[in-house]
């Protein structure tokens, strides 16, 4: 089960608004509702963001959102700060068959 | 307060073995699926396998790169979970975390949506 595709890196300034693009394909991103997004601050566990595309975990800024369209789902994230400076994963139920979840290689957010 | 506390890494050499443990509390242990993910120094995520509630039928799915060298088990008595790692290779060098996922309302998503985890127990294989 390949890795789903994210962007290696992206940047944007204090107040701005990003995109993180999570690519898979129609067995995975395009097949289930199932997609997360994680934050991970450099040494730490991963933080669940985002669920089921566009479902925020209780404590998460509604500055977080997530979307998805065809086999491709999307983190958006309004008014940068400088904590949300991190790696982000996607993630993807792809069935049992496959391996049951696959992770995107994950996206660095630099807050410039 | 939820808590898993992974244990049991170190070096070891190929082909060797190692046993790491995961241990609960604040949760319902005995209801809980849960997953092993590892992550490789300064790579992503990638998910290692997972073991259903006993009254599930303690059912466990592994990943293609480990199926076969690695088992999942569990202990509620001890609220603790276990994984086996048989034939190590190199590449599965990585921290492993264990980690269970986001229950809402009457919907728990077993299988995505990982809300607790552990700190991670590193595994090195090196020879």
């Amino acid at each position: 089960q390949s890795a789903l595709t994210q962007p290696a890196s992206v940047s944007g300034s204090p107040g701005q608004s990003i995109t993180i693009s999570c690519t898979g394909t129609s067995s995975d991103v395009g097949h289930y509702n199932y997609l997360s997004w994680y934050q991970q601050h450099p040494g730490k566990a991963p933080k669940l963001m985002i669920y089921e595309v566009n479902n925020r975990p209780s404590g998460v800024p509604d500055r977080f959102s997530g979307s998805k369209s065809g086999n491709t789902a999307s983190l958006t994230i309004s008014g940068l700060q400088a904590d949300d400076e991190a790696d982000y994963y996607c993630s993807s139920y792809t069935g049992i068959i496959t391996g049951l979840v696959v992770f995107g290689g994950g996206t660095k957010l630099t807050v410039l | 307060e939820v808590r898993l506390v992974e244990s049991g890494g170190g070096s070891v050499k190929p082909g060797g073995s190692l046993r790491l443990s995961c241990a609960a509390s604040g949760v319902s242990f005995n209801k809980a699926w849960i997953t092993w993910v590892r992550q490789a120094p300064g790579k992503g995520l990638e998910w290692v396998g997972r073991i259903k509630s006993r009254s599930e039928g303690a059912t466990t799915d592994y990943a293609a790169p480990v199926k076969g060298r690695v088992t999942i088990s569990r202990d509620d008595s001890k609220e603790t979970l276990y994984l086996q790692m048989n034939s190590l290779k190199i590449e599965d060098t990585a921290v492993y975390y264990c980690t269970i996922g986001l229950c809402s309302g009457t919907k728990c998503h077993y299988d995505d949506a990982f809300e607790i985890w552990g700190q991670g127990t590193m595994v090195t294989v090196f020879s």
